[in-house]
């Protein structure tokens, strides 16, 4: 089936330093993916959806100068956290679409982030 | 917007069956899907449902009522391995937008 690569799969980070998650599909293509930040405990909530050549969507309460967001291939999203702090640790995960197919979702491993 | 209610948690017994409900309603609707999530890890993908009805697949079906913003779950012959969160997500105009999750913990 199809395949979404995440990385890195954990980070550490010091308070006020960026980290950059990468989301890529590995057999298909995918004008779109989304990005979801997820508590412990809590269900995914949906951050912003990725649009290949053109500018993120972001949620409501989601600040877009933080959490800045690279679609530059259509197998590449990008998401860096910018000016990271303790409040930002949680798990981040990834999921895309087959463009020409439009099936299910696959998701990304995750990447738990973690910032001291 | 989006709204999706699912029970927050079930207990169920190795080798029975489990039915978790999920209602929603959501502006614009293109199908629905189920997740399992089990902790720390990527929800891996169960189901599908686009038209009404109920489909099958191995242990695990899956029903929709469209009109009634209805969806549930079925798990036959539970396994101990079935211990996870299970993730309602109607798909609206873009996004999957998900669930609280059910969390079932099957005892032996």
């Amino acid at each position: 089936g199809a395949v979404v690569s995440q990385h890195p799969s954990w980070v550490i980070c010091k308070s006020g330093t960026s980290v950059k998650i990468e989301c890529r599909s590995l057999d298909f293509q995918a004008t779109t993916m989304f990005w979801y930040r997820q508590f412990p405990k809590q269900s995914l909530m949906l951050m912003a959806t990725s649009n290949e050549g053109s500018k993120a969507t972001y949620e409501q309460g989601v600040e877009k100068d933080k959490f800045l967001i690279n679609h530059a291939s259509l197998t590449l999203s990008t998401l860096t956290v910018t000016s990271a702090h303790p409040e930002d640790s949680s798990f981040y995960i990834c999921s895309a679409r087959d463009s020409l197919t439009n099936t299910e979702a696959f998701f990304g491993q995750g990447t738990r982030l973690t910032v001291v | 917007g989006q709204n999706i209610d699912q029970p927050t948690e079930m207990t169920a017994t190795e080798g029975a069956i489990v039915q978790i409900n999920c209602t929603y309603q959501t502006s614009g609707f293109n199908g629905l899907f189920w997740y399992q999530q089990h902790a720390g890890e990527a929800p891996t993908f169960l189901s599908y449902n686009v038209l009404d009805g109920l489909e099958e697949k191995g242990r695990f079906s899956s029903f929709l009522s469209r009109s009634k913003g209805y969806s549930y779950l079925l798990l036959k012959e539970l396994q101990m391995k079935d211990s996870a969160s299970y993730l309602c997500a109607p798909e609206g105009r873009r996004a999957l937008t998900f669930g609280s999750g059910t969390r079932l913990q099957v005892q032996p």
